[in-house]
């Protein structure tokens, strides 16, 4: 079946240091790609997507590109901040189109970052 | 993008007793809602698909009996934690979808004493 499987953690960085989070994934067809960050005690907030092999998402400083020929979709940011400190989950959509489906879960990697 | 709103934020209850939470679209409809259960430092764990006007589909190993799902209109369905115990204490979260890409809610502690 259908797996995500994202680097263990927690990652501890320095605040301004690179951030890199693995995320590999396990699926038929052609799934979309998701990070989903949550801070402590909140639910889950998108960070970025990607629909399609070669698509970059980004948002805040963030990118992740999709790639088919990795099953690959690594989370990446320049210069990481204090306030970037949360657990980042890597997720897949099964199946295409524009509807909601299932989503499948990486185990979550913990990031803090220290002044 | 699309909110989706819980309540309560936090319950506690005693062992026995039956617990409801609301999950709700506020700005968009949505036919499919996804009910997860998250123990601390642990991934999200799906319960169960909520469908508008049908059956719920659970995923295997979840007792149907005693999370009973309800999604009686197109922005709101309810997960009822029936006779809980102090094992059923969780983070309870929903999601929703008006596109291609789910939205949370905000998630509900519960904690069973």
């Amino acid at each position: 079946g259908n797996s995500v499987t994202q680097m263990e953690g927690p990652v501890t960085l320095s605040e301004e240091a690179f951030l890199t989070i693995n995320c590999t994934y396990t699926a038929t067809g052609y799934p979309s790609l998701f990070w989903y960050v949550q801070y402590p005690g909140e639910g889950l907030q998108l960070l970025l997507k990607a629909t399609k092999a070669d698509d970059k998402g980004s948002n805040k400083g963030f990118e992740a590109t999709y790639r088919k020929e990795t099953t690959s979709f690594h989370l990446e940011k320049g210069s990481v901040q204090v306030s970037d400190s949360a657990v980042y989950f890597c997720a897949l959509k099964e199946g295409g189109g524009n509807q909601g489906g299932k989503l499948i879960f990486g185990q979550g990697t913990e990031l803090s970052v220290k002044p | 993008g699309a909110v989706v709103s819980q309540h309560p934020s936090r319950v506690i209850c005693k062992s026995g007793t039956s617990v409801k939470i609301e999950c709700r679209s506020l700005d968009f409809q949505a036919t499919t809602m996804f009910w997860y259960r998250q123990f601390p430092k642990k991934s999200l764990m799906l319960m169960a698909t909520s469908n508008e006007g049908s059956k719920a589909t659970y995923e295997q190993g979840v007792e149907k009996d005693k999370f009973l799902i309800n999604h009686a209109s197109l922005t709101l369905s309810t997960l009822t934690v029936t006779s809980a115990h102090p094992e059923d204490s969780s983070f309870y979260i929903c999601s929703a979808s008006p596109t291609d890409t789910q939205y949370f809610g905000p998630g509900t502690r519960l904690t069973v004493l």
